[in-house]
């Protein structure tokens, strides 16, 4: 059975920080990883999708990296503003499952 | 496009009653998928399909069941509601591929008192 752990469970860092969000996944069979944002009361927004033959996923300050060999993905948020104040999911999708197995989220808390 | 749809975005439920939680997407996937969230968890499984008239069990479907009679429809049944059920309810869809993103709806928050 695919597990996923996220940690820390929750960051408060000062703006303009860099900073890392880390997801471990117990089966390294995956197809991809995908890495969401939460808001308080809302939807699921995709942030990045990283195939199982890729290492890293760029948007904007966001860079997400892929170590399947050792279960590892990083989410890398450079200068972090107030505005990306959330809760942070990442997901795997394991071979041969037709469902994403979810981690339970770092919710982030970015001080102006 | 709209994207996935999901009605009621709220509800207030009595022990024993029954409810359907309404999805649809508007681009034209296969795969659909139910899942619930409890506070501070990551989201669960409780039901999906490949395609019209196909359903499968998840990690949590017992007090669920789902149909899927077009591609744009996929609603989830609470037959007869428990407070174990008091949660938000997310839907969603991707297509075929297996290399390919999933999309979420906006989600249903169902407190069952």
């Amino acid at each position: 059975k695919q597990e996923v752990t996220q940690i820390p469970a929750a960051l408060s860092v000062p703006e303009g920080e860099n900073l890392v969000l880390n997801c471990s996944f117990t089966d390294s069979a995956i197809y991809n990883l995908q890495w969401f944002r939460q808001d308080p009361g809302k939807g699921l927004t995709s942030l990045l999708l990283i195939q199982s033959s890729q290492r890293e996923q760029t948007s904007g300050r966001l860079n997400a990296s892929l170590d399947k060999s050792s279960g590892r993905s990083t989410l890398y948020i450079a200068a972090s503003q107030p505005g990306d104040s959330a809760t942070y999911l990442c997901a795997v999708r394991r071979t041969g499952r037709r469902a994403l197995t979810f981690g339970s989220g770092t919710r982030l808390q970015v001080q102006p | 496009n709209a994207g996935v749809t999901q009605t009621p975005k709220f509800r207030i439920l009595k022990i024993g009653q029954s409810m359907t939680l309404q999805c649809t997407q508007d681009m034209n996937h296969n795969y659909m998928y139910w899942y619930r969230q409890d506070p501070g968890m990551g989201l669960k499984l409780i039901y999906y399909s490949v395609g019209a008239g196909i359903t499968d069990k998840g990690e949590v479907p017992n007090g669920y069941n789902v149909s899927r009679s077009t591609t744009e429809d996929f609603p989830l049944r609470l037959e007869l509601a428990a407070p174990s059920q008091t949660s938000v309810y997310f839907c969603a869809s991707r297509p075929d591929r297996p290399d390919t993103e999933a999309f979420f709806g906006q989600g249903t928050r169902l407190t069952v008192v």
